[in-house]
C-alpha cells in the first residue's frame, strides 16, 4: 500500500540552526514526491518538487530510493519558516497522498 | 491568472440546509480536486474530476454531491450534513496526470461550520 510517514508532529529549532524535516514512503513503482507547506493563515502552497532538484528558500530535498525517504533540510532556519510541512507523494491517477505533517517552530 | 479562488470563505449552516462551495481557476488546468481538512491534519482527498467527468470518489457520504458544470468551475452541493462535517474545504487544480505528474494549487479554502 501506498503511505507516506513523516515521524514528528512537532519539531522545534532555534534561529540559525539546521533543520532536517523526515519524510519516508512506501510506494511500488516510481514516485512522485513533493513538499508542501502550509503558513498561519495562508493556502497550502508546493515548495519542492523531487523531480525539479531545486532549492526553493534555501530548503533542498534529496530522494533516496534506497532508504525509501525524501527528506527536507535547510541548513539555517529562519523564523518565517514556522509552518506546517506535509510531504505527499503522487500517483498517476492525481491522487496526492500526504503524510500526517510535521509543524516547524523556529525560536528567536 | 495563477489563482485557485474559493467562495465563500466561511459558512455556517444548519443541518437541515441546503448549500454550494464554488471554486474557480483560470489557469487552463483539466484536473480539480476537492479535500477535507481538519485542524491540524492534512487534506484528505474527496473527489477528483478529469476532463470535468469524475473520476475519483473516495467514498464520500451522497450529502456531499460535486459539479464542474465547466473546466473553469468546481462545485460542491451540501445537504443534511453533520457536525463532524465541519472543517476547512480545499479545492484545487492541475494539468491532467496523463501527460505526466503536476503541482496541485490550492485555493484559499471555505471553512465550514454545521450547527
Amino acid at each position: 500500500a501506498q503511505r507516506v510517514t513523516q515521524p514528528e508532529k512537532l519539531l522545534s529549532v532555534f534561529k540559525g540552526a539546521p533543520v532536517e524535516l523526515k519524510c519516508n514512503y512506501s510506494y511500488s513503482g516510481s514516485p512522485e514526491l513533493f513538499w508542501y507547506v502550509q503558513y498561519s493563515r495562508q493556502r497550502l502552497q508546493l515548495l519542492l518538487r523531487h523531480i525539479s532538484r531545486e532549492s526553493i528558500k534555501g530548503f533542498t530535498a534529496d530522494l533516496n530510493k534506497g532508504e525509501t525517504s525524501f527528506h527536507l533540510k535547510k541548513p539555517f532556519a529562519q523564523e518565517e519558516d514556522s509552518a506546517m510541512y506535509y510531504c505527499a507523494l503522487s500517483r498517476n491517477t492525481g491522487k496526492l497522498i500526504f503524510g500526517q505533517g510535521t509543524t516547524l517552530q523556529v525560536k528567536p | 491568472d495563477t489563482e485557485v479562488t474559493q467562495t465563500p470563505k466561511h459558512l455556517v449552516m444548519g443541518m437541515t440546509n441546503k448549500k454550494s462551495l464554488k471554486c474557480e481557476q483560470h489557469m487552463g488546468h483539466r484536473a480539480m480536486y476537492w479535500y477535507k481538512q481538519k485542524a491540524k491534519k492534512p487534506p484528505e482527498l474527496m473527489f477528483v474530476y478529469s476532463y470535468e467527468k469524475l473520476s475519483i470518489n473516495e467514498s464520500v457520504p451522497s450529502r456531499f454531491s460535486p459539479e464542474c458544470p465547466n473546466s473553469s468551475l468546481l462545485n460542491l452541493h451540501l445537504h443534511a450534513l453533520q457536525p463532524e462535517d465541519s472543517a476547512l474545504y480545499l479545492c484545487a487544480s492541475s494539468q491532467e496526470w496523463t501527460s505526466g505528474v503536476h503541482e496541485q494549487y490550492f485555493g484559499p479554502g471555505t471553512r465550514l461550520t454545521v450547527t
